[in-house]
């Protein structure tokens, strides 16, 4: 099965500096990579994914780039805001094998002002 | 207002009494599925259900069952509740496939959480 790495598993960052979060994965037939976002208390809720015909895919402050050769793909966060503190998971899958899935460890960011 | 409802948000419950977890979804997803959440330990997946009358084993299914005799519900048993399975649990439901793009998955839709403790 996937074996899913997450790293940091903590990154604290100053208000307006940029956030760098890995998601490692095994399984070479992976296609889809989403990041999920989870604030205290609340659910977890997609914010990005890219599939693997594209290698990098922006939404405003928010980007996710892969590099599939090396199995790997990145949230990149960008002028860091207090709401961008929260827990964010990542979760790669595969459309042909879609049902067993395994998330990330998790990384909590916390943006200091 | 398409969402993914779970029931109960909050439960204290005795070891060894039977309880179960209701998820109901309205966006006609076909996908669906159990997480348990632990400090440390990330989102694991209990079960998943592809289609009505089809389910499968996660990473952690001791201890639970499902059923999908609906396409909308999926709901989560406790037979026998242990201190063991306290925990913060979440179901989230998914079309099989992106629409338009039938190669690729379609992101999860999470509920509310339920809350758990086994005393």
């Amino acid at each position: 099965g996937e074996n899913v790495e997450q790293h940091p598993s903590t990154l604290s960052v100053q208000e307006g500096d940029s956030a760098v979060i890995k998601c490692t994965y095994s399984d070479s037939a992976s296609n889809y990579f989403p990041w999920y976002k989870q604030e205290l208390g609340k659910r977890p809720q997609l914010i990005i994914d890219i599939r693997s015909n594209v290698g990098e895919k922006k939404d405003q402050r928010i980007a996710v780039t892969l590099n599939k050769t090396a199995k790997h793909f990145s949230l990149h966060i960008t002028e860091t805001q207090p709401e961008d503190s929260a827990v964010y998971f990542c979760a790669p899958g595969r459309a042909d094998s879609w049902g067993k899935l395994q998330f990330g460890a998790g990384t909590q960011v916390v943006v200091t002002p | 207002e398409a969402q993914v409802t779970q029931n109960p948000r909050y439960l204290i419950t005795v070891t060894g009494k039977k309880l179960t977890v209701t998820c109901s979804q309205n966006m006609n997803h076909e996908y669906m599925s159990w997480y348990r959440q632990d400090p440390g330990l990330g989102l694991r997946q209990i079960y998943y259900s592809m289609n009505v009358e089809v389910t499968d084993k996660g990473d952690v299914p001791e201890g639970y069952k499902v059923s999908r005799k609906e396409k909308r519900n999926f709901p989560l048993i406790l037979e026998s509740p242990s201190p063991n399975q306290t925990s913060l649990y979440f179901c989230a439901s998914s079309l099989h496939r992106e629409p338009g793009l039938s190669s690729y998955n379609s992101p999860l839709h999470f509920g509310n959480g339920t809350r758990l403790t086994v005393t």
